[in-house]
């Protein structure tokens, strides 16, 4: 079984700082991950994935990722935050060895404060 | 690249009644989703085709519940006799299969409120 964990429900940061949004996973072999963000009213946009390769994934609008098997993390990472950055974050994970429908985190809501 | 559309945006129907939902995908991608979205949660699946062919199903399905793909290209949702549980938003998403690392492209949802 798949499953991903967003431990967290808000993430609050300041515009300029950098910011990290968590994710873990749990799949029996090797996964494949990816963020998505999610704006009021709208569909989720792709982001970044993981599927092998460099641990650091770099994706659209600054955003990076880094996968961490000893951790089971993939956290996504931005240097410096935009106020229009403020959305919903979504990890997502899907076993290799199993079907192709990946499983979705709850959430992150990220606020930048100007 | 016109992205995955979804029609209509919104519905608002009266508990007991049918709904229906189209999306149209990405037009090279084979792959078509649907999913469930409520309030504070993440997307959670319900049915998938590869072409024409729907391969899985969720326990979330109910039979009140149906999809078809019937040309591999669009795609609608039916749900009969609405319940109030029903209000949701629907996304659809599409990919192109590439030895099961594809990246799933998500429409703008059809939010449904069930009265």
């Amino acid at each position: 079984a798949q499953s991903v964990a967003q431990p967290e429900d808000q993430v609050n940061v300041a515009e300029g700082n950098p910011l990290t949004v968590k994710c873990t996973y749990s799949v029996s072999g090797n996964p494949y991950l990816f963020w998505y963000v999610q704006y009021p009213n709208r569909g989720l946009q792709f982001l970044l994935k993981y599927i092998t390769g460099d641990n650091l994934v770099k994706g659209s609008y600054g955003f990076e990722a880094e996968f961490n098997k000893s951790q089971t993390s993939f956290h996504l990472k931005k240097p410096s935050a935009l106020v229009s950055d403020s959305a919903l974050y979504f990890c997502a994970v899907r076993d290799p060895g199993g079907s192709y429908i990946p499983t979705f985190g709850r959430g992150t809501s990220l606020i930048v404060h100007p | 690249d016109t992205g995955v559309s979804q029609d209509p945006r919104h519905k608002i129907t009266k508990r007991g009644q049918n709904v229906t939902f189209r999306c149209d995908p990405i037009s090279e991608h084979n792959r078509l989703y649907w999913y469930r979205q409520t309030l504070g949660q993440g997307p959670e699946f319900l049915t998938y085709f590869q072409n024409e062919a729907q391969l899985e199903k969720s326990r979330l399905l109910s039979d009140r519940f149906s999809a078809e793909r019937p040309k591999g290209s669009f795609s609608t949702l039916e749900i009969q006799r609405t319940e109030q549980g029903d209000s949701a938003m629907y996304l659809c998403a599409s990919s192109l299969g590439q030895m099961g690392a594809d990246t799933q492209y998500f429409g703008p949802g059809t939010r449904l409120t069930v009265l």
